[in-house]
């Protein structure tokens, strides 16, 4: 089956700790994208890839980063520079080239709880 | 800065139209406007999108009014697994690298609570 995952479904970490979030995708898209959703919120984007080895911040990037080695995955690490990382965490991708067809999809997420 | 209005709520009886509006009323010649859902704590999903014409697919239709300063999402026949957080989005394109990657703004959509 196609599609996009995200590891594990819930996690906890300590305060102070980084924490590296999973997100494989086997739909063989350039394009991946890392956005963050709060309580009764909308999504504010973190991160985006438009190919292997590129990443460029989003709207929220302070206090996290973001590897592109390979296309089929984009992880995301929370830094303990990250003020309040307690968010669900969602990571999309898409085709990534010039088309008037460019959906995103996007994995089941990751609750991130910071004691 | 999201650059859509819709209603915070609303509730359909199920087997009815949902009729969704938006307003997006500083959308450019360019831009596409999508409409996703979330169902509670799960990722989002597409539905359908437009630029200016209506369309339909297997989930819903997509009304834009010809100035294209609005939309609405239409659900047919609503049933209650489509209650969820609709939102409407206007994609702004990434043109750096000449890659169509679009920065989809999500705002807090409507809550859509479909009644048995």
């Amino acid at each position: 089956d196609g599609g996009i995952t995200q590891s594990p479904k819930y996690l906890f970490r300590k305060e102070g700790q980084n924490v590296t979030l999973s997100c494989e995708q086997n739909l063989n898209h350039d394009a991946m994208y890392w956005y963050r959703q709060d309580p009764g919120q909308g999504l504010r984007l973190i991160y985006y890839s438009q190919i292997v080895n590129d990443f460029q911040k989003g709207d929220i990037a302070e206090g996290y980063s973001v590897s592109r080695e390979k296309k089929e995955s984009f992880p995301l690490t929370v830094t303990s520079a990250q003020k309040n990382p307690t968010a669900f965490y969602l990571c999309a991708s898409s085709i990534g080239r010039l088309s008037s067809y460019n959906e995103q999809f996007f994995g089941p997420g990751t609750r991130l709880t910071v004691l | 800065d999201a650059k859509t209005t819709q209603p915070t709520s609303m509730d359909c009886a199920e087997g009815r139209a949902a009729n969704l509006p938006c307003n997006h009323s500083t959308i450019s010649g360019n831009e596409y406007v999508y409409w996703y859902r979330q169902i509670h704590s799960q990722g989002p999903q597409y539905i359908i999108h437009g630029l200016k014409n209506n369309e339909t697919n297997e989930m819903a239709s997509l009304i834009i009014t010809e100035d294209r300063k609005s939309s609405t999402l239409i659900l047919p026949h609503a049933t209650l697994r489509d209650t969820a957080v609709y939102y409407c989005i206007v994609r702004e394109t990434m043109s750096t690298l000449n890659f169509g990657n679009e920065k989809l703004t999500f705002g807090t959509g409507t809550r859509l609570t479909i009644i048995p």
